[in-house]
């Protein structure tokens, strides 16, 4: 069964640094993008950027270019989404999403994460 | 604000069709295809629609999607209780070089 098994609940300090962690497995890693969607509380859904683990070619959305750093590890089979300073205001729930076969310009993505709830708060 | 904006909240009865819409610009609906996902109440989204009109292995043939010119559509008709959920429309936008997706419709089966 292809599918995308993220890391557990954070809670943290703003400043603090974080990394969470999205695992691809059922398939061949190197050959999905995997991307990041970010959804406040209550709010919508945000698209941040997205990784090729083949060659770890990256792209950002310009919302959250600077903001974050999306990292891919093959020999684990797994995509990062990083913080180096937190803030109040990153707390919501992310996704990880691939589109699998289908084309990362297709926006169609087809595999989720379960989610990854952050919540920053003093 | 999102780039593509959507109604926020639909609502109809059981057994009734409803539509949800979806409005963008040249730069994402007008010029690429639309998705649609679906997101039931504390799960991830999940995808309905993709090119427009098709359909995932899976989805009912309930859920239908439309394009004309630079707004989308989704259509379910046999509307059911489980049907009660978020409605994402998403399209690739040129001008930002990735995805946008629209502020969610509420759907509400009464």
């Amino acid at each position: 069964e292809v599918q995308l098994v993220q890391s557990g609940a954070e809670v943290k300090k703003p400043g603090e640094s974080l990394k969470i962690s999205c695992k691809g497995s059922g398939y061949r890693f190197t050959s999905y993008w995997i991307g990041w969607v970010r959804q406040m509380p209550g709010k919508g859904l945000e698209w941040m950027g997205i990784i090729y683990p083949g060659d770890s070619d990256t792209r950002y959305s310009p919302s959250f270019q600077g903001q974050v750093t999306i990292s891919a590890d093959k020999s684990t089979s797994t995509v990062y989404l990083q913080w180096s300073s937190l803030k109040a205001s990153d707390t919501a729930i992310y996704y990880c999403a691939s589109p699998g076969g289908y084309s990362y310009g297709s926006v169609a993505f087809e595999i989720w994460g379960q989610g990854t709830m952050v919540i920053v708060s003093s | 604000q999102s780039v593509v904006t959507q109604s926020p909240s639909a609502s109809g009865t059981p057994g009734q069709r409803v539509t949800i819409s979806c409005s963008g610009s040249s730069s994402n609906i007008g010029s690429n295809p639309v998705t649609w996902y679906q997101q039931l109440p504390g799960a991830a989204p999940k995808l309905l629609i993709y090119g427009n009109t098709q359909r995932p292995s899976g989805v009912p043939d309930r859920f239908s999607g439309s394009r004309s010119g630079t707004s989308a559509s989704l259509g379910i008709s046999g509307l059911q209780s489980e049907d009660e959920a978020e409605y994402y429309c998403a399209a690739w936008d040129d001008s930002l070089s990735g995805p946008v997706f629209g502020g969610g419709t509420k759907l509400t089966v009464l």
